[in-house]
């Protein structure tokens, strides 16, 4: 079955740090860019990085809002993409998703996994 | 960054009925506009990819068109599974970004 399946998540302290990972089934996962979206409580949806394949460097790029403490990077033997993430902030408290890039005419993002909660309080 | 603006923000509509859902970008994303259906504690689901195109296995029931700045999602004949949100988002340039949702409410 192609899917993906997010886990890591859990509660958190401030300034704290946590690693989300990203395992893939049912498809080649090296062939493909992996991104990360969130969505805070009640609230819509944000990206937050993406990493390429290793076919176009492998190279990542992050939100703004996440640049300099969230880092994503991929193992391609085992078909897991992570999520490093430190100096978490309350506002960082979200649903965590990683999706597959389609890139084509346009980029898309076609398959999602269920996510995984990060709560970061004290 | 690029701001996507959808409209409205929620509706009511009946089973049969046709909904249409308008996006807006801050600036041209030529045809960069995917929508995406979440239902309540679900991960989003792609339903439309470049603006118009229908992903696999969507229904037809759905349809989208637009360029440039201004897109549309139309429901031809609204069923009880399209009770959602629905997200309009744009890839044409980082950081993607997406619309603050519509959400599709049984009247």
């Amino acid at each position: 079955e192609v899917q993906l399946v997010e886990s890591g998540g859990g509660l958190v302290l401030p300034g704290r740090s946590l690693r989300l990972s990203c395992t893939a089934s049912g498809f080649t996962f090296g062939d493909y860019a992996m991104t990360w979206f969130r969505q805070a409580p009640g609230k819509g949806l944000e990206w937050v990085g993406f990493i390429r394949s290793k076919t176009y460097g492998g190279t990542t790029e992050n939100a703004a809002s996440v640049e300099g403490r969230f880092t994503i990077s991929r193992d391609d033997s085992k078909n897991i993409a992570y999520l490093q993430m430190s100096s978490l902030k309350t506002e960082d408290t979200a649903l965590y998703y990683c999706t597959r890039v389609i890139i084509g005419v346009v980029w898309y993002f076609d398959l999602w996994g269920r996510g995984t909660l990060v709560t970061v309080s004290s | 960054d690029i701001q996507m603006t959808q409209s409205p923000s929620s509706l009511s509509a009946s089973a049969g009925d046709r909904v249409t859902i308008t996006c807006r970008a801050s600036q041209s994303i030529s045809s960069n506009l995917n929508w995406y259906q979440q239902k309540s504690g679900k991960a989003p689901y792609l339903l439309i990819y470049a603006a118009s195109t229908l992903q696999s296995g969507v229904p037809s029931r759905f349809s989208g068109s637009g360029s440039g700045t201004a897109f549309t999602l139309t429901i031809s004949s609204l069923q009880p599974e399209d009770f959602a949100t629905y997200y309009c988002q744009q890839s044409y340039n980082t950081p993607w970004t997406f619309g603050q949702g519509t959400n599709v409410e049984i009247k």
